[in-house]
Protein backbone atom coordinates (compact mmCIF):
# COMPACT_ATOMS: atom_id res chain seq x y z
CA UNK A 1 0.00 0.00 0.00
CA UNK A 2 0.49 3.40 0.18
CA UNK A 3 3.03 5.18 2.73
CA UNK A 4 4.80 8.47 3.38
CA UNK A 5 8.26 8.63 5.43
CA UNK A 6 8.94 12.10 7.06
CA UNK A 7 11.99 12.54 8.69
CA UNK A 8 12.28 12.42 12.27
CA UNK A 9 11.71 15.84 14.22
CA UNK A 10 11.23 17.81 16.60
CA UNK A 11 13.20 20.23 14.38
CA UNK A 12 15.01 23.56 16.67
CA UNK A 13 15.95 26.17 14.46
CA UNK A 14 17.07 29.41 15.19
CA UNK A 15 15.43 32.68 12.55
CA UNK A 16 16.63 32.87 9.72
CA UNK A 17 18.34 29.31 9.48
CA UNK A 18 17.87 27.65 5.93
CA UNK A 19 15.20 24.52 6.86
CA UNK A 20 14.62 20.67 5.35
CA UNK A 21 12.01 18.46 6.19
CA UNK A 22 12.54 15.46 4.18
CA UNK A 23 9.65 13.48 2.86
CA UNK A 24 9.70 9.79 1.01
CA UNK A 25 7.07 8.31 -0.28
CA UNK A 26 6.00 4.99 -1.56
CA UNK A 27 3.01 4.53 -4.24
CA UNK A 28 1.81 1.95 -6.82
CA UNK A 29 0.35 4.54 -9.35
CA UNK A 30 1.71 8.52 -10.13
CA UNK A 31 0.25 10.39 -7.03
CA UNK A 32 -0.21 14.01 -6.39
CA UNK A 33 2.44 15.60 -3.67
CA UNK A 34 0.82 17.61 -0.58
CA UNK A 35 2.44 19.04 2.58
CA UNK A 36 -0.14 20.64 5.31
CA UNK A 37 0.87 22.87 8.42
CA UNK A 38 -0.80 22.49 11.28
CA UNK A 39 -0.15 25.83 14.20
CA UNK A 40 -0.89 25.02 17.39
CA UNK A 41 -4.29 24.51 18.23
CA UNK A 42 -5.72 24.66 14.56
CA UNK A 43 -6.52 22.48 12.07
CA UNK A 44 -4.21 21.39 9.09
CA UNK A 45 -4.34 23.79 6.03
CA UNK A 46 -2.55 22.84 2.81
CA UNK A 47 0.81 24.32 2.54
CA UNK A 48 1.67 23.77 -1.40
CA UNK A 49 1.25 20.62 -3.38
CA UNK A 50 2.36 19.13 -6.81
CA UNK A 51 0.92 17.21 -9.26
CA UNK A 52 3.47 15.17 -11.66
CA UNK A 53 6.86 14.55 -11.68
CA UNK A 54 9.27 17.72 -11.49
CA UNK A 55 6.31 20.02 -11.04
CA UNK A 56 7.62 22.64 -8.21
CA UNK A 57 5.08 24.01 -5.53
CA UNK A 58 5.94 27.06 -3.66
CA UNK A 59 3.90 29.15 -1.03
CA UNK A 60 4.73 31.60 1.65
CA UNK A 61 8.51 31.18 1.11
CA UNK A 62 8.23 27.29 1.66
CA UNK A 63 8.92 24.84 -1.63
CA UNK A 64 9.22 21.20 -2.61
CA UNK A 65 10.07 19.76 -6.08
CA UNK A 66 8.42 16.57 -6.87
CA UNK A 67 10.94 14.00 -7.24
CA UNK A 68 10.01 10.84 -9.31
CA UNK A 69 13.40 9.48 -9.50
CA UNK A 70 14.32 9.74 -5.74
CA UNK A 71 10.24 9.18 -4.87
CA UNK A 72 10.50 12.59 -2.78
CA UNK A 73 8.79 16.22 -1.94
CA UNK A 74 11.42 17.47 0.45
CA UNK A 75 10.03 20.57 1.83
CA UNK A 76 12.90 23.79 2.11
CA UNK A 77 12.43 27.28 3.12
CA UNK A 78 15.42 29.40 3.28
CA UNK A 79 14.93 32.08 6.08
CA UNK A 80 12.49 30.75 9.00
CA UNK A 81 10.56 32.79 10.93
CA UNK A 82 8.96 32.45 14.40
CA UNK A 83 5.65 32.49 12.59
CA UNK A 84 6.67 28.97 10.72
CA UNK A 85 6.67 27.01 14.39
CA UNK A 86 3.98 24.67 13.73
CA UNK A 87 3.56 20.69 12.59
CA UNK A 88 4.13 19.45 8.85
CA UNK A 89 2.57 17.01 7.51
CA UNK A 90 3.47 15.12 3.50
CA UNK A 91 1.02 13.74 1.88
CA UNK A 92 -0.10 12.08 -0.99
CA UNK A 93 -2.97 11.40 -3.01
CA UNK A 94 -3.14 8.07 -5.52
CA UNK A 95 -5.20 9.60 -9.13
CA UNK A 96 -6.69 6.26 -9.69
CA UNK A 97 -8.10 2.73 -8.24
CA UNK A 98 -9.47 2.45 -5.01
CA UNK A 99 -7.61 4.72 -3.30
CA UNK A 100 -8.72 7.26 -5.53
CA UNK A 101 -9.06 10.77 -3.98
CA UNK A 102 -7.84 9.65 -0.44
CA UNK A 103 -4.60 11.64 1.36
CA UNK A 104 -2.07 9.41 3.36
CA UNK A 105 -0.42 11.15 5.49
CA UNK A 106 3.27 11.30 7.23
CA UNK A 107 4.07 11.18 10.54
CA UNK A 108 4.47 15.12 11.09
CA UNK A 109 7.41 16.82 11.83
CA UNK A 110 7.62 19.44 14.36
CA UNK A 111 9.50 22.50 13.67
CA UNK A 112 10.51 25.14 16.52
CA UNK A 113 12.05 28.35 15.73
CA UNK A 114 13.27 30.41 18.20
CA UNK A 115 14.49 34.16 17.95
CA UNK B 1 -17.93 32.04 9.74
CA UNK B 2 -15.38 28.72 9.78
CA UNK B 3 -15.97 26.63 6.35
CA UNK B 4 -15.62 23.49 8.35
CA UNK B 5 -17.31 23.48 12.09
CA UNK B 6 -16.49 20.51 14.33
CA UNK B 7 -18.32 19.98 17.61
CA UNK B 8 -17.72 19.67 20.58
CA UNK B 9 -14.06 21.10 20.39
CA UNK B 10 -13.12 18.97 23.15
CA UNK B 11 -15.06 15.95 25.42
CA UNK B 12 -13.91 14.11 28.37
CA UNK B 13 -15.87 10.84 28.27
CA UNK B 14 -15.71 7.23 30.45
CA UNK B 15 -15.21 4.06 28.87
CA UNK B 16 -18.27 2.24 27.54
CA UNK B 17 -20.19 5.60 26.90
CA UNK B 18 -21.62 6.24 23.48
CA UNK B 19 -20.32 9.82 22.08
CA UNK B 20 -21.20 11.56 18.81
CA UNK B 21 -18.65 14.13 17.13
CA UNK B 22 -20.26 16.39 14.63
CA UNK B 23 -19.37 18.15 11.24
CA UNK B 24 -20.60 20.81 9.32
CA UNK B 25 -19.53 22.50 6.17
CA UNK B 26 -20.33 24.97 3.91
CA UNK B 27 -17.96 24.56 1.47
CA UNK B 28 -20.65 22.92 -0.58
CA UNK B 29 -18.36 20.18 -0.88
CA UNK B 30 -19.59 16.55 -2.05
CA UNK B 31 -16.39 14.72 -0.07
CA UNK B 32 -16.00 14.39 3.75
CA UNK B 33 -13.44 12.37 5.82
CA UNK B 34 -12.85 11.38 9.24
CA UNK B 35 -9.56 11.44 10.40
CA UNK B 36 -7.97 10.39 13.89
CA UNK B 37 -4.17 12.35 14.60
CA UNK B 38 -2.40 10.80 17.17
CA UNK B 39 1.42 11.85 18.68
CA UNK B 40 4.23 10.09 15.98
CA UNK B 41 1.40 8.75 13.95
CA UNK B 42 0.20 11.52 11.40
CA UNK B 43 -3.38 11.19 10.45
CA UNK B 44 -5.02 7.81 9.75
CA UNK B 45 -8.44 8.03 7.80
CA UNK B 46 -11.19 6.46 9.69
CA UNK B 47 -14.30 6.96 7.45
CA UNK B 48 -14.97 8.92 4.00
CA UNK B 49 -17.90 9.55 1.60
CA UNK B 50 -18.03 10.86 -1.29
CA UNK B 51 -21.35 11.84 -1.32
CA UNK B 52 -24.82 11.65 0.60
CA UNK B 53 -25.24 7.88 -0.15
CA UNK B 54 -21.54 6.66 -0.62
CA UNK B 55 -20.19 5.80 2.95
CA UNK B 56 -16.86 3.97 2.75
CA UNK B 57 -14.36 2.47 5.51
CA UNK B 58 -10.95 3.94 6.01
CA UNK B 59 -7.94 2.38 7.23
CA UNK B 60 -9.02 2.52 10.93
CA UNK B 61 -12.98 2.01 11.21
CA UNK B 62 -13.08 -0.84 13.50
CA UNK B 63 -14.91 1.13 16.82
CA UNK B 64 -15.97 3.82 14.87
CA UNK B 65 -19.68 4.37 12.71
CA UNK B 66 -20.50 7.59 10.64
CA UNK B 67 -23.74 8.82 9.71
CA UNK B 68 -23.88 11.28 6.71
CA UNK B 69 -27.34 13.30 7.12
CA UNK B 70 -26.98 15.74 4.37
CA UNK B 71 -24.39 17.29 1.88
CA UNK B 72 -23.34 19.23 4.23
CA UNK B 73 -23.53 17.12 7.71
CA UNK B 74 -21.34 13.81 8.85
CA UNK B 75 -21.24 13.01 11.81
CA UNK B 76 -18.88 9.69 13.60
CA UNK B 77 -19.64 8.19 16.54
CA UNK B 78 -18.34 5.96 18.93
CA UNK B 79 -20.47 3.17 20.23
CA UNK B 80 -18.72 2.05 23.23
CA UNK B 81 -15.63 4.34 23.75
CA UNK B 82 -12.65 2.99 25.19
CA UNK B 83 -9.07 4.47 26.42
CA UNK B 84 -7.03 3.88 23.30
CA UNK B 85 -9.75 6.15 21.06
CA UNK B 86 -8.10 9.08 23.35
CA UNK B 87 -6.85 11.09 20.30
CA UNK B 88 -7.51 14.18 18.16
CA UNK B 89 -10.10 13.97 15.51
CA UNK B 90 -10.80 15.90 12.30
CA UNK B 91 -13.05 16.21 9.64
CA UNK B 92 -12.06 17.30 6.26
CA UNK B 93 -13.68 17.96 3.27
CA UNK B 94 -13.10 18.33 -0.90
CA UNK B 95 -14.77 18.95 -3.62
CA UNK B 96 -15.04 16.70 -6.93
CA UNK B 97 -11.38 16.52 -8.92
CA UNK B 98 -12.40 18.16 -12.21
CA UNK B 99 -10.73 16.75 -16.04
CA UNK B 100 -7.85 14.53 -15.44
CA UNK B 101 -5.56 15.84 -13.22
CA UNK B 102 -8.04 13.44 -10.56
CA UNK B 103 -6.36 14.05 -7.38
CA UNK B 104 -6.03 17.41 -7.16
CA UNK B 105 -8.37 18.40 -4.92
CA UNK B 106 -7.39 20.07 -1.36
CA UNK B 107 -9.12 18.73 1.39
CA UNK B 108 -10.25 21.61 4.02
CA UNK B 109 -9.89 20.72 7.61
CA UNK B 110 -12.00 21.22 10.41
CA UNK B 111 -10.46 22.41 14.02
CA UNK B 112 -10.44 19.05 15.30
CA UNK B 113 -12.09 17.53 18.49
CA UNK B 114 -9.89 16.48 21.19
CA UNK B 115 -11.70 13.53 22.80
CA UNK B 116 -10.28 12.14 26.04
CA UNK B 117 -11.82 8.38 27.16
CA UNK B 118 -11.07 7.72 30.71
Amino acid sequence: GDSVTQMEGPVTLSEEAFLTINCTYTATGYPSLFWYVQYPGEGLQLLLKATKADDKGSNKGFEATYRKETTSFHLEKGSVQVSDSAVYFCALSETGGTSYGKLTFGQGTILTVHP
Amino acid sequence: DADVTQTPRNRITKTGKRIMLECSQTKGHDRMYWYRQDPGLGLRLIYYSFDVKDINKGEISDGYSVSRQAQAKFSLSLESAIPNQTALYFCATSDLPSGLAASTDTQYFGPGTRLTVL
